[in-house]
């Protein structure tokens, strides 16, 4: 049972264009939405994360919006790099899940120039 | 402050063999998390060490297994391996158990085991 979907599963941006991810998930007891992106040969690192008392949150380029009633969330990544050229997931976690992260499928993000 | 540490980061066994992977969490972290990473699943969580103690399993057969040192160490181990298991197994670490604290879990590159 896939839990969080995410899609699209590849993007294509041109440098300086908007990226844009979404994900949708079924279990409401979840309570906190991290992004992780991954390079080659990397572990997945913390990007940004969310509660769902939160609308929106701003991290530098990175931003995620969040929509409660609807399960779903999406990260906006303005004025691309090709820096930016890995892979994101989004995931969820629930309190009392302990440190269970259910994660969606993946985006591969390229940027080109 | 050095990161999560995985060895070996490179494995290739063959069916019906064991494995063990070992992760070194990132100093004071005391949560050990190991997931399973293939490009038809995705990332799915295997298990959660906390001071010596499972916390959290997930569905995963029981030839999947793991433990947790005093020093906050943590070994998965494979055993009866299946081409099925190819994959890249990672480890997080996080200074608490629960995922209500929000602790950032810091992820290990991962050991790739391939399965022949």
């Amino acid at each position: 049972q896939q839990q969080v979907k995410q899609s699209p599963q590849s993007l294509i941006v041109q440098k300086g264009g908007i990226s844009i991810i979404n994900c949708a998930y079924e279990n409401t007891a979840f309570d906190y939405f991290p992004w992780y992106q991954q390079f080659p040969g990397k572990g997945p690192a913390l990007l940004i994360a969310i509660r769902p008392d939160v609308s929106e949150k701003k991290e530098g380029r990175f931003t995620i919006s969040f929509n409660k009633s609807a399960k779903q969330f999406s990260l906006h990544i303005m004025d691309s790099q090709p820096g930016d050229s890995a892979t994101y997931f989004c995931a969820a976690i629930f309190t009392g899940g302990g440190n269970k992260l259910t994660f969606g499928t993946g985006t591969q993000l390229k940027v080109e120039l | 402050k050095a990161g999560v540490t995985q060895t070996p980061r490179y494995l290739i066994k063959t069916r019906g063999q064991q494995v063990t992977l070992s992760c070194s969490p990132i100093s004071g972290h005391r949560s050990v998390s190991w997931y399973q990473q293939t490009p038809g699943q995705g990332l799915q969580f295997l298990f959660e060490y906390f001071s010596e103690t499972q916390r959290n399993k997930g569905n995963f057969p029981g030839r999947f297994s793991g433990r947790q040192f005093s020093n906050s160490r943590s070994e998965m181990n494979v055993s009866t391996l299946e081409l099925g298991d190819s994959a890249l197994y990672l480890c997080a670490s996080s200074r608490s158990a629960s995922g209500a604290s929000r602790e950032t879990q810091y992820f290990g590159p991962g050991t790739r085991l391939l399965v022949l």
